[in-house]
Formats: structure tokens, sequence, C-alpha cells
């Protein structure tokens, strides 16, 4: 059981190169998720999507665009990179447990993104 | 979402006890509080998570009061292996159809010295 899958791991893009980054998981999640993390920072929420089919804006979704293609994958595209996108990049996955509520969400190893 | 106020950092020893207090004063009433563990260069780890009074698992407690205005992880007898920011959400719906987002705030770094 892999759970959130991330690629790559590592990427160096130059300024205004475009690239995806692509996320799977295989825990039949509903929910998935997008953050970046610069160094000695925490999270920031990217995008969403609480449901296949339904994308939503985050904190800093300017930059970039994502697609939920189907319940196991969630990708996010960099149209246009700049130095400022460098950053740690996590995918997450969360559902609903247990009968009261509250949800765990599950990450991925993250993919470091260089734009020089 | 509530807005969380966690310390930014706590040093501590191996073998103590570490509390981290997180401050949450417009929780809502279906809220749940949950907290995280991120070692460096990995994604954030699910810890332990309650709704109020106390909860324990094999990792941590966390300590809930009456007024679920604060919460408070606490780690027994830590290791060299808990050093690591520690994030506290409040927030997550009950309510599937509103999806869960995630937000953090900065987190906590604790340092465990030998």
């Amino acid at each position: 059981n892999a759970g959130v899958t991330q690629t790559p791991k590592f990427q160096v893009l130059k300024t205004g190169q475009s690239m995806t980054l692509q996320c799977a998981q295989d825990m039949n999640h509903n929910s998935m998720y997008w953050y970046r993390q610069d160094p000695g920072m925490g999270l920031r929420l990217i995008y969403y999507s609480a449901s296949e089919g339904t994308t939503d804006k985050g904190e800093v979704p300017n930059g970039y665009n994502v697609s939920r293609l189907n319940k196991r994958e969630f990708s996010l595209r960099l149209e246009s990179a700049a130095p400022s996108q460098t950053s740690v990049y996590f995918c997450a996955s969360s559902e609903i447990w247990g009968s009261g509520g509250g949800t765990e969400a599950f990450f991925g190893q993250g993919t470091r993104l260089t734009v020089v | 979402l509530a807005k969380t106020t966690q310390p930014i950092s706590m040093d501590s020893y191996e073998g103590q006890e570490v509390n981290i207090t997180c401050s949450h004063n417009n929780i809502a009433t279906n809220d749940y509080i949950t907290w995280y563990q991120q070692f460096p260069s990995q994604g954030p780890r699910f810890i332990i998570q309650g709704y109020k009074t106390k909860v324990t698992n094999e990792v941590a407690s966390l300590f809930i009061p009456a007024d679920r205005k604060s919460s408070t992880l606490s780690l027994p007898r830590v290791s060299l292996s808990d050093t690591a920011v520690y994030y506290c959400l409040v927030g997550l719906s009950m309510i599937k159809a509103a999806g869960n987002k995630l937000t953090f705030g900065g987190g906590t770094r604790v340092l465990v010295k030998p």
C-alpha cells in the first residue's frame, strides 16, 4: 500500500518553463490537496479538491493550476515558472474517518522544485 | 476556519515530557483538534486528534479543556528522534460534503537535546 505518491522528487526549471507535478493516492480518499513549503516555514495551501470533479483555491493559488484527473490523481501545473515558486511541494489526501467525523490526512514525500 | 496560535520553538532534553499548547479561541462547535508531526525533508504525519477531554495513543496525549479554546499536546519521555515541527490544526468539518480543507500554521519547532 503506497499511500500518496508524488513525482518527480526533484526538479530544476528555468524561469518561464512549465511543468506538471503528479500526485496519486491509493486509499480511495475523496479529498486531495497541494501545499508548498518554503524553507523554515509552515505549509501553505495552494489548491484543494474536496471530491472528484471539483477544485478550489487555497491561500496561494496564483501561478498554479490543478486538475483532478480522477479520484486517485490530482496534478499541479506551473505554466510559467518563476524563482518565487522555488519550494517543496506536498500533495495530501484525506477522508472522513470514524463515526464522529474528523479527518486524518496522508502526505506524500514532497517534490523539491528549484526555479533558476 | 479557526485561527491557531502556538509557540514558535521549544527545547527539551531526552527523557523529559514535552507539552505544546495551542490556542484556538474561535473554535467552532463541530471542529476537531488535530496535531501533525513533520521531520526534515518529509511530509507531515498525523499524530493525534480529539474533540474534548483527553485522548491518548501510543505516541502522545491530547488534553482539551471544557471550553475547547486551547489544547495541549503532550509527548512523554522524548528522545532525539522526536525533534521535529509540530502543527496544531483546528477546523476540520464533520460534514463530508463541505470538504476538509486543511490549513497549517507555522508550527512549533521542538529540539530534543542529549
